[in-house]
C-alpha cells in the first residue's frame, strides 16, 4: 500500500518561493505503473491540478500556472518536489501530493498524501 | 482554458437515490474524458470513488455507481447513507497527461 507524505515549510513570503516534497513509501518512485501528482485546494474552495511527473522526469503542467512551477522526481530518495514561485495570497492553499495509477486509458489518482497547509504572508 | 461543472450543493434523503453530474460549459462529456470521481470528506484528504467513467475503486461500496447522462458524467448513489454527507469532485483528463476538476458538489443526507 503506497503511502505518501508532504514535508515543506507552512508560510512563506509574497514573491517568494513555495517549495514541498513528497515521500513516496510502500513502494518504489520506479514503476512505470504510476506517476506523481500535486494537487492544491485553497481554503473553503475546490481542488486544482498542479501537475505530475513520471519516474523518469517527463513532467506535465496546469497552463494556467506553468511558468510559475516546476515539479521534479529524485529517485534516490523515493521523493517527487514541487516549485512554485512569485507566490501571492492567492497561492495559500491546503498541497496535496497523490499518486497517478497508470490504466492507460484512465489513469487516475488512487493515493493521497494528507495534504499541507502553506500560507502566503508576510 | 476547460471549464467542468458540477451542482454546487444537492441533498438527498437517507435511503434515496441521487445523481451528481460532471459537465462541460463548451462541449459534452465522453468516455474519452476518462471521467473520475472522488469523495472528500472536510479537512480529510480525497478518496477515489470512481474511476474510467464506471470502475469503482478498490473498496467502494456498491451504491456508488459511474456513468454517462447524455452529455455529462454522473455519479449516483443509490440507497444514499449519513456517511455519504461529504464533497463530491469529478475530474476530467485532457490531453497530454492534463486534468481538470470540477468545482465540487456538497452533498447533504437529511
Amino acid at each position: 500500500q503506497l503511502q505518501l507524505q508532504e514535508s515543506g515549510p507552512g508560510l512563506v513570503k509574497p514573491s517568494e518561493t513555495l517549495s514541498l516534497t513528497c515521500t513516496v513509501s510502500g513502494g518504489s518512485i520506479i514503476n512505470s505503473r504510476y506517476y506523481w501528482g500535486w494537487i492544491r485546494q485553497p481554503p473553503g474552495k475546490g481542488l486544482e491540478w498542479i501537475g505530475s511527473i513520471s519516474y523518469s522526469g517527463t513532467v506535465y503542467y496546469n497552463p494556467s500556472l506553468s511558468g510559475r512551477v516546476t515539479i521534479s522526481v529524485d529517485t534516490s530518495k523515493n521523493q517527487f518536489s514541487l516549485k512554485l514561485n512569485s507566490v501571492t495570497a492567492s497561492d495559500t492553499a491546503v498541497y496535496y501530493c497523490a499518486s497517478v495509477f497508470v490504466i492507460t486509458p484512465g489513469d487516475y489518482f488512487d493515493h493521497w498524501g494528507q495534504g499541507a497547509l502553506v500560507a502566503v504572508s508576510s | 482554458q476547460t471549464v467542468v461543472t458540477q451542482e454546487p450543493t444537492l441533498s438527498v434523503s437517507p435511503g434515496g437515490t441521487v445523481t451528481l453530474t460532471c459537465g462541460l460549459i463548451s462541449g459534452s462529456v465522453s468516455t474519452t474524458f476518462y471521467p473520475s470521481w472522488y469523495q472528500q470528506i472536510p479537512g480529510q484528504a480525497p478518496r477515489p470513488l470512481i474511476y474510467n467513467t464506471n470502475t469503482r475503486s478498490s473498496g467502494v461500496p456498491t451504491r456508488f455507481s459511474g456513468s454517462i447522462l447524455g452529455k455529462k458524467a454522473a455519479l449516483i448513489i443509490t440507497g444514499a447513507q449519513a456517511e455519504d454527507e461529504s464533497d463530491y469532485y469529478c475530474v476530467l483528463y485532457l490531453e497530454s497527461g492534463t486534468w481538470v476538476f470540477g468545482g465540487g458538489t456538497r452533498l447533504t443526507v437529511l
